[in-house]
């Protein structure tokens, strides 16, 4: 079936400029996360949502980043003035129940290479 | 301190050796643990939940020691496939769920 989906895979941007990434997770998976992972380095929690609750919203290195899920669906994250530390590739995943487990692990999407110059 | 920490490699063994990984996490409240497996440039899968008791899948065993906080994961008989970077995942509390936490990764390349 079909799995996470991320688009776009690659964007460019310059510095200042908004981005907006896009993920659709897997049909009837309630939880979603946004991680990014820099080069070498581990992936870095972002956002989290579940079902109709609250996100969890911890992990946004700064206001310049938010995120919204429609209908409990496909969600998006932006980042407005991007800075070049922005540069890295954004991940997403989604689980079908709030608490992962080797029952419902996280599945995630190729996740989408940002580049700002 | 990082919640998550692995010694991020690399380790560089020949096939056949058997190779051992630890992982440190530090909130002592935390629930659920993973081993991820990520290849260069493609996305983190699971590679097996990890238990108290212990738990094993082929060749791949996994360990958890709460009293010291740390995770294991041993992988014996290495193939070449098994190169790739070995992901600690530690999941914390947070309101009614539990957000999965990743460690930099351990990278192990398994050469002829």
């Amino acid at each position: 079936g079909a799995g996470v989906s991320q688009s776009p895979s690659n964007k460019v941007t310059e510095k200042g400029k908004d981005v907006e990434l896009r993920c659709d997770p897997i049909s009837g998976h309630t939880a979603l996360y946004w991680y990014r992972q820099s080069l070498g380095q581990g992936l870095e929690f972002l956002i989290y949502f579940q079902g109709n609750s609250a996100p969890d919203k911890s992990g946004l290195p700064s206001d310049r980043f938010s995120a919204e899920r429609t209908g409990g669906s496909v969600s998006t994250l932006t980042i407005q003035r991007t800075q070049q530390e922005d540069s890295a590739v954004y991940l997403c995943a989604s689980s079908l129940f709030p608490f992962p487990g080797q029952d419902s692990p996280l599945h995630f999407g190729n996740g989408t290479r940002l580049t700002v110059t | 301190r990082k919640e998550v920490e692995q010694d991020p490699g690399p380790f560089n063994v020949p096939e056949g050796a058997t190779v051992a990984f630890n992982c440190t996490y530090s909130n002592s409240a935390s629930q659920s643990f993973f081993w991820y497996r990520q290849d260069c440039r493609k996305e983190p899968k699971l590679l097996m939940s990890v238990y108290s008791s212990g738990n094993e899948d082929g060749r791949f065993t996994a360990q958890l020691n709460r009293a010291s906080q740390y995770i294991s994961l041993l992988i014996r008989d290495s193939k070449l496939s098994d190169s790739a970077t070995y992901l600690c995942v530690v999941c914390r509390a947070s309101g009614g769920s539990y957000i999965p936490t990743f460690g930099r990764g351990t990278s192990l390349i398994v050469h002829p």
